[in-house]
C-alpha cells in the first residue's frame, strides 16, 4: 500500500531563514512525487513534482525537493522563506498506472517577521 | 482558463438536508476527482471520474453520498440526508490524464457546515 508520512504537523521560521519539510514515502514501485501548498481558504497549488532523471527538481516560488530513494524521501526545501510562505504543505505520491495519490497529512508553516 | 470552479464555496445547513456540492473541471480534462479534507481525517479521495465514468467510487463514506457527471463539463457531490459530521471542506480536481503522472488541478473548495 502506498503512504506517505509528513513527521513535522507545524514549524516555525523566521522570514529569511531557510526552511526544510520532510517527507517520506511508502510505494511498492518507481513513485511519483509531488509537492502541493495551499494558502488559507484557498485549494492545492502544485509546486513541483518529480518522475524520474535530476532528483534535485525546482519549483515555483523558489522551492525545490531532493528525491532519495535510499532514504524514501522527497524534502522540500528554500534557502530563504517569504511572509507569503506561510501555509500548509502536503507532499503526495503516486505511480505510473496509479490515478490514485496518497497525501500526506500536511505541514503548516508559520513566518514570523 | 478559470481553474476548476467550484460552488458553493460555503454551505451551512441543517442536519436531515440536502446538500449538493457543484463543480466545473477544466476544460479538455478527462479525470474528475471529489475530495474531503477534515482535521482529522486530513485529505481523502471520495470519487475518481474518468471520461465522465465513475471508476473508483471506493471512498464513498456511506450510501448518503452520491456522485454524478452527465457531462465533461459539470459534477456534482450529493449528501442526503447530510449529518453534522459531514462538516468539511470538499475539493473537486481535474486532470488532464488518466495517470497521476499528471498533475490534479484542485479547486477553492465548499466549505460546508452541517448543524
Amino acid at each position: 500500500a502506498q503512504s506517505v508520512t509528513q513527521p513535522d504537523i507545524h514549524i516555525t521560521v523566521s522570514e529569511g531563514a531557510s526552511l526544510e519539510l520532510r517527507c517520506n514515502y511508502s510505494y511498492g514501485a518507481t513513485p511519483y512525487l509531488f509537492w502541493y501548498v495551499q494558502s488559507p481558504g484557498q485549494g492545492l497549488q502544485l509546486l513541483l513534482k518529480y518522475f524520474s532523471g535530476d532528483t534535485l527538481v525546482q519549483g515555483i516560488k523558489g522551492f525545490e525537493a531532493e528525491f532519495k530513494r535510499s532514504q524514501s524521501s522527497f524534502n522540500l526545501r528554500k534557502p530563504s522563506v517569504h511572509w507569503s510562505d506561510a501555509a500548509e504543505y502536503f507532499c503526495a505520491v503516486g505511480g505510473l498506472r496509479d490515478y490514485k495519490l496518497s497525501f500526506g497529512a500536511g505541514t503548516t508553516v508559520t513566518v514570523r517577521a | 482558463d478559470a481553474g476548476v470552479i467550484q460552488s458553493p464555496r460555503h454551505e451551512v445547513t441543517e442536519m436531515g438536508q440536502e446538500v449538493t456540492l457543484r463543480c466545473k473541471p477544466i476544460s479538455g480534462h478527462n479525470s474528475l476527482f471529489w475530495y474531503r479534507q477534515t482535521m482529522m481525517r486530513g485529505l481523502e479521495l471520495l470519487i475518481y471520474f474518468n471520461n465522465n465514468v465513475p471508476i473508483d467510487d471506493s471512498g464513498m463514506p456511506e450510501d448518503r453520498f452520491s456522485a454524478k457527471m452527465p457531462n465533461a463539463s459539470f459534477s456534482t457531490l450529493k449528501i442526503q440526508p447530510s449529518e453534522p459530521r459531514d462538516s468539511a471542506v470538499y475539493f473537486c480536481a481535474s486532470s488532464p490524464a488518466q495517470t497521476s503522472y499528471n498533475e490534479q488541478f484542485f479547486g477553492p473548495g465548499t466549505r460546508l457546515t452541517v448543524l
